[in-house]
């Protein structure tokens, strides 16, 4: 049982150029999210899908595009990279937007703008 | 937004050492996660709760929902519980959760 795959796990850009880090649950989960993970600083959701077919913004989005591929799937974009996006990003997945759900987490993509 | 404060930042235990880190945070929630990050970097949930107490093996989570606060206990301590313990409150709906900084726990053999 995977649970929640993240890819890639380590990516270095350079300022300027684009990317799309992709996240799958096979927990046939309603919800997704986006995080992102600073030093000294909690996590911090970037954007959410409550369900299939809707997306919306959370905390931080600027910078950042995402799409819910299907109920599976739900990618983060990043069109042109800034070293202020340089972060550990977390995909999530819970069975429902609801606060009396867990969340499941990817083992994380360590991202470096150079 | 909910402000979350977690206490202590940093603990160092000597294995066998009960445990206890704190979580109080500023608006009134309807449940509070805790979440375990391994060295290596992986999420994993411990508890969600909403009243009461909660356990599970050597992990004990409270909360009172009055005085804005929940506790972690982690009972005779082992060096393999060494990581970061997260807490984060929820209202549910749009605002989801809010994730404290997290308590970075050092348990030595």
């Amino acid at each position: 049982n995977a649970g929640v795959t993240q890819t890639p796990k380590f990516q270095v850009l350079k300022t300027g150029q684009s990317m799309t880090l992709q996240c799958a649950q096979d927990m046939n989960h309603n919800s997704m999210y986006w995080y992102r993970q600073d030093p000294g600083m909690g996590l911090r959701l970037i954007y959410y899908s409550a369900s299939e077919g809707t997306t919306d913004k959370g905390e931080v989005p600027n910078g950042y595009n995402v799409s819910r591929l299907n109920k599976r799937e739900f990618s983060l974009r990043l069109e042109s990279a800034a070293p202020s996006q340089t972060s550990v990003y977390f995909c999530a997945s819970s069975g429902a937007y609801r606060s009396n759900q867990p969340q499941h987490f990817g083992d994380g993509t360590r991202l470096s703008i150079l | 937004k909910n402000e979350v404060e977690q206490s202590p930042q940093n603990l160092t235990a000597q294995e066998g050492e009960f445990i206890t880190i704190n979580c109080s945070y500023s608006v009134g929630i309807s449940a509070l996660h805790w979440l375990q990050q391994h060295p290596g970097g992986g999420i994993v949930s411990l508890f969600m709760l909403s009243s009461g107490k909660k356990k599970h093996g050597r992990l004990i989570a409270t909360i009172n929902i009055q005085e804005k606060h929940s506790s972690l206990h982690i009972t005779a301590s082992h060096p393999r519980d060494s990581a970061v313990y997260i807490c984060a409150p929820s209202g549910g709906g749009a605002d989801g959760l809010t994730f404290g900084k997290g308590t970075h726990l050092i348990i030595q053999p």
